[in-house]
């Protein structure tokens, strides 16, 4: 299979740094979303990666290294409106679907 | 606002019964994906439409069916609901066939099975 791991919760204080990360299996990887869930909401793009190396957006950055498997969301200047779940999204080839890791619980406090 | 619409809202239903979810994608966009997603749990792919054929097939039930018209909107159909039905469905729509395509969801329509 192509699992997708991501820590199920977080928490960090408003103004703060927060990296979420996510792991995937590397047989067939071709890309990976990063979506914010507001609860009850519809998923949100972020970013998305498909080669080594950091995207930036604003406040929001995202990292990827396909060797390793490994991707991460950055997220700076926290403010209380990112609380959200962040989901990580592979597309592997072979599998004409996203697939979704479970989602990070993002709370942030004051 | 992604620019996909769903209908409708909010559906509550009792057990055995059947509903039609819908969905209209964004304006030019070709592909039209479900998905469930259940308290408190990831988002699970049901099945994806390319230009009103069906193109991928996720972890969808018999009882679930779908359906792409010509004028590219989406149907989904669940019928002899079952209490663990309840979710939240939502609708995403892509410009290509599929694959690392940007997906923009639709609010989402949540049922309750009763």
């Amino acid at each position: 299979g192509q699992n997708i791991d991501q820590p199920t919760e977080m928490t960090a204080t408003e103004g703060a740094i927060v990296q979420i990360n996510c792991t995937y299996q590397t047989s067939g990887f071709n890309g990976l979303f990063w979506y914010q869930q507001h609860a009850g909401e519809a998923p949100t793009f972020l970013s998305y990666n498909v080669l080594d190396g950091l995207e930036e957006k604003g406040r929001f950055s995202s990292f990827l290294s396909r060797s390793k498997g490994y991707s991460y969301l950055l997220l700076k200047e926290l403010q209380m409106k990112d609380s959200a779940s962040y989901l990580c999204a592979c597309f592997f080839t072979g599998r004409r679907a996203l697939t979704f890791g479970s989602g990070t619980r993002l709370q942030v406090q004051p | 606002d992604s620019g996909v619409t769903q209908t409708p809202k909010h559906l509550i239903t009792a057990t055995g019964q059947r509903v039609t979810l819908r969905c209209s994608p964004r304006s030019g966009d070709l592909s039209v994906y479900w998905y469930q997603q259940s308290l408190d749990q990831g988002l699970q792919f049901l099945i994806q439409y390319y230009n009103g054929e069906e193109r991928a097939k996720g972890n969808i039930l018999e009882r679930f069916s779908a359906q792409q018209f010509p004028d590219l909107h989406s149907e989904l159909n669940l019928s002899s609901l079952e209490l663990g039905d309840s979710a939240l469905y939502f609708c995403a729509s892509s410009e290509g066939r599929g694959g690392p395509d940007t997906q923009y969801f639709g609010p989402g329509t949540r049922l309750t099975v009763l």
